[in-house]
């Protein structure tokens, strides 16, 4: 069946540093992908999202790329901050409309 | 409302007792899903309803836990005979049926404790 698979955490970083969270997926079809994200006390909510091959999502200087070919969909900053420290999910949306998260990477930003 | 409600947002029960929980999707919204949260962990499925179609249930942990939903509205999930380790927060999420390209909008979630 349908999955994701995310780089285990938790990844600490000092503020204004390089970000990379891997996600890769595995699909029978072609799903829409995600990234959500969890701060701290809140509840998830949508960071990105890229609907097909080769789309890049992007929100609040986050990126991420849907490579059909790696199936990847890996989350990028240049420049973190400290308000970055959160808890991030990638997620895969099948044709039949049904979700499947991976199992979150916690990020610490130091300042 | 204009987003995914959940109620309650707390709950504390003694083992053994049977809870409720509620989920108001986005109006509109035909899909909804429940998710289970343990502390520090994942999203774990349990449930999910699309429009009037039969519910994948696939994910439900054990015959204690079921759920209802009444057309495209609110969603009930039941836990009988709560035992310790049904002690987590419990998401309600919903979407549109876009074929493939609408996100999911969560609920805070019902912090359910058992004792």
């Amino acid at each position: 069946g349908d999955s994701v698979t995310q780089m285990e955490g938790p990844v600490t970083l000092s503020e204004e540093a390089c970000l990379t969270i891997n996600c890769t997926y595995t699909a029978t079809g072609y799903p829409s992908l995600f990234w959500y994200v969890q701060y701290p006390g809140e509840g998830l909510q949508l960071l990105l999202k890229a609907t097909k091959a080769d789309d890049k999502g992007s929100n609040k200087g986050f990126e991420a790329t849907y490579r059909k070919e790696t199936t990847s969909f890996h989350l990028e900053k240049g420049s973190v901050q400290v308000s970055d420290s959160a808890v991030y999910f990638c997620a895969l949306k099948d044709n039949f409309n049904k979700f499947y998260f991976g199992s979150g990477t916690k990020l610490n930003v130091k300042p | 409302g204009a987003g995914v409600s959940q109620s309650p947002s707390n709950k504390v029960t003694e083992k053994g007792k049977d809870v409720e929980l509620r989920c108001d999707p986005i109006s509109g919204h035909t899909a909804l899903y429940w998710y289970r949260q343990r502390l520090g962990q994942g999203l774990e499925f349990l449930i999910y309803f699309q429009g009037n179609s039969a519910p994948d249930k696939s994910g439900l942990p054990s015959d204690r836990f079921s759920a209802e939903r009444t057309g495209e509205s609110v969603s009930t999930l039941t836990i009988q005979r709560t035992q310790q380790e049904d002690s987590a927060v419990y998401l309600c999420a919903s979407s549109l049926w876009t074929g493939g390209t609408g996100e999911l909008f969560f609920g805070e979630g019902s912090r359910l404790t058992v004792l």
